[in-house]
């Protein structure tokens, strides 16, 4: 089946430690996308790609790096300058033509230790 | 700043009513909306997606976009329970790497 999978589900950090988020898709989308969602919050975009070695900050790309080195994978480092990690990370990917929903993997939470 | 508002929350509908959610937004020449449905603990999951004015219908859902009044709506007809969720407005916005834009979603009730 076609989609974005991302790991792993759960995930917990000790303070000074560089944690990487998974993402992998097989919509053979060329755009990625990464998420932070706290409670009651919208989602905010860290960082986006719409091409294999090229990507973007997005609003909140602080504390956080990406590599895109294939089209199937965007992983996402929350390094330890991030002071306030815990939250809902998704990654979602789309087309990038005029029309192009995104579509979300099932998320990682990520907690401090 | 290009800005997703939705009606504070959260909103409460008997079984069977029709619910009616609405977002507005601020880039007049922003093209493309969706509506995401979002379960507690779960991702987003897209449900609607309208790109010209007036009505889209699917099933008990409909989306309705006015770019005059720069609004667009979620309404969902015969709600039952398990339509109770956390529903985002999201927006692609104009310019270069048009991005997507959400709204911090507005949670529906559904009471059996």
């Amino acid at each position: 089946d076609g989609g974005i999978t991302q790991s792993p589900k759960y995930l917990f950090r000790k303070e000074g430690q560089n944690v990487t988020l998974s993402c992998e898709q097989n919509l053979n989308h060329d755009a990625m996308y990464w998420y932070r969602q706290d409670p009651g919050q919208g989602l905010r975009l860290i960082y986006y790609s719409q091409i294999v070695n090229d990507f973007q900050k997005g609003d909140i790309a602080e504390g956080y790096s990406v590599s895109r080195e294939k089209k199937e994978s965007f992983p996402l480092t929350v390094t330890s300058a991030q002071k306030n990690p815990t939250a809902f990370y998704l990654c979602a990917s789309s087309t990038t033509g005029p029309v192009r929903p995104q579509h979300f993997g099932d998320g990682t939470r990520l907690s401090i230790l | 700043q290009k800005e997703v508002e939705q009606n504070s929350g959260p909103l409460s509908v008997p079984e069977g009513a029709i619910a009616s959610l609405n977002c507005t937004y601020s880039d007049r020449g922003s093209q493309s909306f969706f509506w995401y449905r979002q379960y507690s603990g779960k991702s987003p999951e897209l449900i609607m997606s309208i790109y010209s004015n007036g009505d889209k219908e699917d099933g008990r859902f409909t989306a309705q976009l006015n770019k005059a009044s720069q609004y667009v709506s979620l309404l969902i007809r015969d709600s039952q329970p398990s339509d109770s969720a956390t529903y985002l407005c999201a927006v692609i916005s104009t310019g270069a790497n048009s991005k997507l834009t959400f709204g911090k979603g507005i949670t529906l009730s559904v009471r059996p």
